[in-house]
Order: structure tokens, then sequence, then C-alpha cells
């Protein structure tokens, strides 16, 4: 497509609860990354994908945060027994161009009850 | 460790002002350095970027910003502020290099009065 795009755009879970974020790239862009955005923490940098590798998972918060890339394209950010901090929007971007610039998706809000 | 400040939270400017939005970076070497904007419920949009060269760059929708590494700095600037500037705008540093995770400041929320 012509942008990145992820979904769902909205997401509320149950404490507890796992979860499945999706993120499409724009085709043709190698790399991948992964950031979240919450009021307390602002905007962090969580993990980052080489086509299907993951070289830098330095930013995940807990082993209950896992992410695979399957045939360099999409990604998929897993949260296992969600907590209410979790609540977040989670930021996927995508990185390509002359300047190997990172364009955003629109985001997955993630709410935990 | 690579970081941004960002030392204003909130800016309220009136339309048809002038604007400046600061940043300082602390990077080892030569950063990448960006702006990005965010509308209520959108994603982030680039503005502009720095990797080299010349140290005025200029940006999308009439933004500029100034690399000034004596200041370790990086403004944002628009010469006349439009009632749709209104939104949250990011500074980011990256390490040079084909690929690197982007360093966010904590956001400068941007009010602008009719």
């Amino acid at each position: 497509g012509a942008g990145v795009s992820q979904s769902p755009s909205n997401k509320v879970t149950e404490k507890g609860k796992d979860v499945e974020l999706r993120c499409d790239p724009i085709s043709g862009h190698t790399a991948l990354y992964w950031y979240r955005q919450s009021l307390g923490q602002g905007l962090e940098f969580l993990i980052y994908f080489q086509g299907n590798s993951a070289p830098d998972k330095s930013g995940l918060p807990s082993d209950r945060f896992s992410a695979e890339r399957t045939g360099g394209s999409v990604s998929t950010l897993t949260i296992q027994r969600t907590q209410q901090e979790d609540s977040a929007v989670y930021l996927c971007a995508s990185q390509g161009g002359y300047y190997n610039e990172q364009f955003f998706g629109p985001g997955t809000r993630l709410t935990v009850l | 460790a690579q970081s941004v400040t960002q030392p204003d939270i909130h800016i309220t400017v009136s339309e048809g002002a002038s604007l400046e939005l600061r940043c300082n970076y602390s990077y080892g070497a030569t950063p990448y350095l960006f702006w990005y904007v965010q509308s209520p419920g959108q994603g982030l949009q680039l503005l502009l970027k720095y990797f080299s060269g010349d140290t005025l760059v200029q940006g999308i929708k009439g933004f500029e910003a100034e690399f000034k590494r004596s200041q370790s700095s990086f403004n944002l600037r628009k010469p006349s502020v439009h009632w749709s500037d209104a939104a949250e705008y990011f500074c980011a540093v990256g390490a040079t290099g084909t690929a690197s995770k982007l360093t966010f400041g904590t956001g400068t929320r941007l009010q602008v009065t009719l």
C-alpha cells in the first residue's frame, strides 16, 4: 500500500488477556520498528527488525512482550497477560527511501481494563 | 546514550505570529535529527530532517529548522503560524547509519489562538 497500516486501530481488552497488534509496512522496506506512546513514558522504542531478524529488542519492557516478522513484511507485536500499564498507543514504522526515513503508521490504541 | 530535550511542554501563539520550538540533543557524533508532528488521534508525520550538509533545512508546511552543533540544538521555526498547525511536535535523534532507532523528546503541544 501507499503507507504503513496498523490493525486494529483500537483494542480494548481485559487484564490478563493476550493481544496481537499487526503492522503492514511500506512495500520494499526492509527495516521495521515498533514504538510505544504512553502518557507517563512518552514515545519509546520497543524493537527493530531487519528483514525477519530482530537485532535490537532492547526496548521490550518485559518477557510478556514479543514480536515477529514474516516474509520480510508483516509484523505482529504480541502482549501476553496484559496489565493496565500496557495501555498505550503502539506505533509501527518502516524505514526506506533515499534518506532511510522512518514512516509511521496511525497506531493501535490499546486499553487494558 | 542519545537523548533529546524539549524544554517547552506547551506553547500558545496567535495565528500569524512566528513560532520557534526548542530542541536540544545529546549524541556522541553527528546525529541524524528529525522533527515530527502529531495531530490528535493521528500517527507521526515527518516535517523535516537533518542528515548532513546545509545546517538550515526546509520542511513541509512552511517549517524550517537549524542545526547548531555548538549548541547541540535543532530548533524548529515557522514565520507565520496557521490555526491548522495546532498539534504536538516531537524532536528526535537517530544514530548515523542505515538503520537506527529514534529517541524522541517529550513533545511540545502547540496551541494556536485566533
